[in-house]
């Protein structure tokens, strides 16, 4: 079974440009996660799709942070305009259905984000 | 708001030795609690989970303590091996499916 697949694993931009993370979940998983995870901190949640419909996005910075899960399989989150402070690892992560029977995310590699 | 905190940042232990790390809550709604293992340069991988309604969960080496009247719980690892060697995230998840990350323990198992 292939794992979540994310890309790119590493960019650097410079503040004010806009980035694009693109994540592909493991095949049938329903739901979807982006993570921010800041050096020295563990990841926190920015968004939670189930399906292609947004669970929680209380987290989400929503001035400048923005995602989506089109047709429910894959799904990017696009910064824009990227501060100093968006400096983090993106983590992607599924699980295959919502409900009390899973208690468990896979992750992806992450995406490593360098604002100058 | 931390909900999840580890508050030792690093351990080192000797290789054959028991490695214990831990982990606090504040959330008494959370019902099940994860360990992930995580190397560098890789996503966190699952180790080993706990349902509130128990408090002791093994897998071969591993296992979680969890003591809900303390909003406690800690992972054993016995004998610890070098590659054990990574960081250790505590997580917990309340029902509305929603996980929170403590801030991750790094452990060192030395030869």
């Amino acid at each position: 079974e292939a794992g979540v697949a994310q890309s790119p694993r590493y960019k650097i931009i410079e503040k004010r440009q806009s980035v694009a993370f693109w994540c592909n979940p493991i095949s049938g998983h329903a739901t979807l996660y982006w993570y921010q995870q800041i050096l020295g901190q563990g990841p926190k949640l920015l968004i939670q799709f189930q399906n292609n419909g947004v669970v929680d996005d209380s987290q989400l910075p929503k001035d400048r942070f923005s995602a989506e899960r089109l047709k429910g399989v894959d799904s990017t989150l696009k910064i824009q305009p990227a501060k100093l402070e968006d400096s983090a690892v993106y983590l992607c992560a599924s699980s295959p259905s919502a409900g009390s029977s899973y208690n468990e995310q896979f992750f992806g590699p992450g995406t490593r984000l360098t604002v100058l | 708001d931390q909900q999840v905190k580890q508050n030792s940042p690093s351990l080192s232990v000797q290789e054959g030795r028991i490695s214990i790390l831990n982990c606090d809550y504040t959330n008494s709604m959370f019902d099940y609690f994860l360990w992930y293992k995580k190397y560098p340069a890789e996503g966190p991988t699952f180790l080993i989970s706990i349902s509130s309604i128990k408090d002791k969960n093994e897998d071969g080496r591993f296992t979680v303590f969890l003591n809900k009247s303390a909003k406690h719980l800690s992972l054993h690892i016995v004998p610890s091996q070098p590659g054990d060697s990574a960081v250790y995230f505590c997580a917990a998840k309340n029902t509305g499916n929603q996980f929170y990350f403590g801030t991750g323990t790094s452990l060192t198992v030395i030869p």
